[in-house]
């Protein structure tokens, strides 16, 4: 069956601007959680969706934002750019929500560059 | 602070065995042991994970020190393949996930 896919996998900002990134999850997963991946900082957790709900939020700003239609499909916002927010943003979906016990499937990620 | 530790670089010759170590003392019992590996330009991809016993599967086995306080993936015969970054990350109750730095492992043919 088809993997996460994340929409688009490549981008370039400015400063300032916001930006939309997608994720399709894999059939049947109710949960969709993002995460943030720089060279400094590693990986980190940006929040998880569950049945279109809210379930867990990390430790980022407001201009971090995400939500989850009802076909389990999700999309993260970041609004008012900074040099900073420059990373690899990588969709994770799983059949239940967490990670405790639970195996989590990755997309290959969108990159986002901010000039 | 609830850290995992991990060696920065690890290099194995291709057919041996690897075993990458992971710390991570400040351990509660009710909390998970995940391990992924990420290849170049792709996101992570689930290797193993495990609670208090050992574990096996068809990529790699988990040893989980009787204490808890490390844990260590072993790739039975390492192939040009398993050259990736290998992230250690604990899980506690509230999905309070911790991200290792990661352990990159080079394969030498």
């Amino acid at each position: 069956k088809a993997g996460v896919t994340q929409t688009p996998r490549y981008l370039i900002k400015t400063r300032g601007q916001q930006v939309t990134l997608s994720c399709s999850p894999i059939s049947g997963h109710r949960s969709v959680s993002w995460y943030q991946q720089t060279p400094g900082q590693g990986l980190q957790f940006l929040f998880e969706y569950f049945s279109e709900t809210q379930r867990n939020k990390g430790n980022f700003p407001g201009r971090f934002s995400g939500r989850q239609f009802s076909n389990s499909r999700s999309e993260m916002n970041v609004s008012t750019l900074e040099l900073g927010d420059s990373a690899l943003y990588l969709c994770a979906s799983s059949l239940f929500g967490g990670w405790a016990g639970n195996t989590i499937y990755f997309g290959e990620g969108s990159w986002l560059t901010v000039v | 602070d609830a850290k995992t530790t991990q060696p920065n670089s690890m290099e194995s010759n291709e057919e041996e065995p690897v075993h990458l170590p992971c710390n991570h003392s400040t351990i509660s019992g009710t909390d998970y042991i995940h391990w992924y590996r990420q290849l170049p330009s792709q996101g992570p991809e689930y290797v193993i994970h495990g609670l208090t016993s050992n574990v096996n599967n068809r990529m790699a086995s988990l040893a989980i020190a009787e204490d808890r306080k490390s844990s260590t993936l072993i790739l039975h015969r390492a192939t040009l393949r398993d050259a990736a970054v290998y992230y250690c990350i604990r899980v506690d109750n509230n999905n309070d996930m911790r991200f290792g730095a990661g352990t990159r492992l080079t394969v030498k043919p």
